[in-house]
This record gives C-alpha cells, sequence and structure tokens, in this order.
C-alpha cells in the first residue's frame, strides 16, 4: 500500500501570506498527486490533478508542484476564503489520502 | 450543474446491514466511473470502493472487502453501496463522488455529494 504523509498538520497564517503544504509518497506515484480542499461541514473539492493541473474556477494563487515521492501546494496569496483543511491524494495505485493539514488563522 | 446526492444512512447495530444510494444529476451519468469515500468523525478521508461507467470492474478497500458491494443502475442514474457485517470502525460519513473519467482506477474524484451519515453501534 502506498501511505501518503502530510506535512505540517496544523498550519497558522494570515491574509496576504504565502504558504506551503507538503505530501510525501511512501514509494513513487509518478505524477498522480491530486489535492482537495475541504471546509467544515462541506465534501471535499477538487483543486489539483496530476500535480500541476488546476481545475477550472480554482484561483491562480494555488499551484502544485513535484514529481515521484515529494510534491508541493502552495498558496501564493492566502485570502479569507482559503482557511481550511486541504488532502493531497495518489491515485496511481488504488486511492490513499493523507491526513490532512488545518491552515489556520 | 452537476449534483450527487447520497441518501440512505443511519443508525444500525453491529453486524447488521445498509444499503447507501446516490442520486446524480447533470452531467451524462454512464460516462463516468463513480467511488464511495468515507470520513470517520473528525477523521480524514478514506477511498472505501469504485465502480467503471458500465460496472464492468469494480474495486474496494482491502477494510470493506468481501462485506461491501458497490452497484449502479445508469437507467436510474442512480450508485449504491451494499454494507453487510457492519463493524463500529464502519461508523463515518459516507460520500458519492463523480470521477474524471470511465474507469474507476486512476481518475480523480471531480465532484463529491455532502454524504450520508453511518452510525454503527449497539
Amino acid at each position: 500500500d502506498i501511505q501518503m504523509t502530510q506535512s505540517p498538520s496544523t498550519l497558522s497564517a494570515s491574509v496576504g501570506d504565502r504558504v506551503t503544504i507538503t505530501c510525501r509518497a511512501s514509494q513513487s506515484i509518478s505524477s498522480w498527486l491530486a489535492w482537495y480542499q475541504q471546509k467544515p461541514g462541506k465534501a471535499p473539492k477538487l483543486l489539483i490533478s496530476d500535480v500541476s493541473n488546476l481545475e477550472s474556477g480554482v484561483p491562480s494563487r494555488f499551484s502544485g508542484s513535484g514529481s515521484g515521492t515529494q510534491f508541493t501546494l502552495t498558496i501564493s496569496s492566502l485570502q479569507p476564503d482559503d482557511f481550511a483543511t486541504y488532502y493531497c491524494q495518489q491515485y496511481k495505485n488504488l486511492y490513499t489520502f493523507g491526513q490532512g493539514t488545518k491552515l489556520e488563522i | 450543474e452537476v449534483q450527487v446526492v447520497e441518501s440512505g444512512g443511519g443508525l444500525v447495530q453491529p453486524g447488521r446491514s445498509l444499503r447507501l444510494s446516490c442520486a446524480a444529476s447533470g452531467f451524462t451519468f454512464d460516462d463516468y466511473a463513480m467511488q464511495w469515500v468515507r470520513q470517520a468523525p473528525g477523521k480524514g478521508l478514506e477511498w472505501v470502493s469504485g465502480i467503471n461507467w458500465n460496472s464492468g470492474s469494480v474495486g474496494y478497500a482491502d477494510s470493506v472487502k468481501g462485506r461491501f458491494t458497490i452497484s449502479r443502475d445508469n437507467a436510474k442514474n442512480s450508485l449504491y453501496l451494499q454494507m453487510n457485517s457492519l463493524r463500529p470502525e464502519d461508523t463515518a460519513l459516507y460520500y458519492c463522488a463523480k470521477a474524471a473519467g470511465v474507469k474507476w482506477l486512476q481518475e480523480t474524484m471531480t465532484w463529491w455529494g455532502q454524504g450520508t451519515l453511518v452510525t454503527v453501534s449497539s
């Protein structure tokens, strides 16, 4: 099984900050990596697929990078709407999610 | 507008069964694979099961294999999850999700419902 480890688990930041969330896979997943955003009481929303492909309607302040086993999600300038929990997901071999990163003020 | 609406959750005793449903609209249902993903209270996301567009291929997480069965009825734009031999650790919010393509493997989950809560407790 492929394990996904996110860091940090919690991230405190302010509006306007640039933040980076890291996701590490236990083995190479090539580019089979997605990022989801989940707000309290809401369903997850797909932000990025294939490491860096922004989904339609997702603001350009979100970006993804990486390959193999190490990946990052960057938000260039935090907006109030961005405070949420973020999950990485590998989809090379079945599906595994990271444990989540809660982005809070 | 794409919509997936789950139903069928509730309180059930350990060892009993429950059947979840997911009604889809706003897209051509039989053009897409579908998935079930769950989230235990206060916890992260766990993939449960997936099914191809034509039911020709299905997959399950090890944690539910042999107990859960996924199915779909394209004529009714509906997805199902039959859950047998339920355990307390199956307690979670169960999400129905639309895949990005026709197969359940190696696809992102592009649209999610709001979930239906399953509580397994005596």
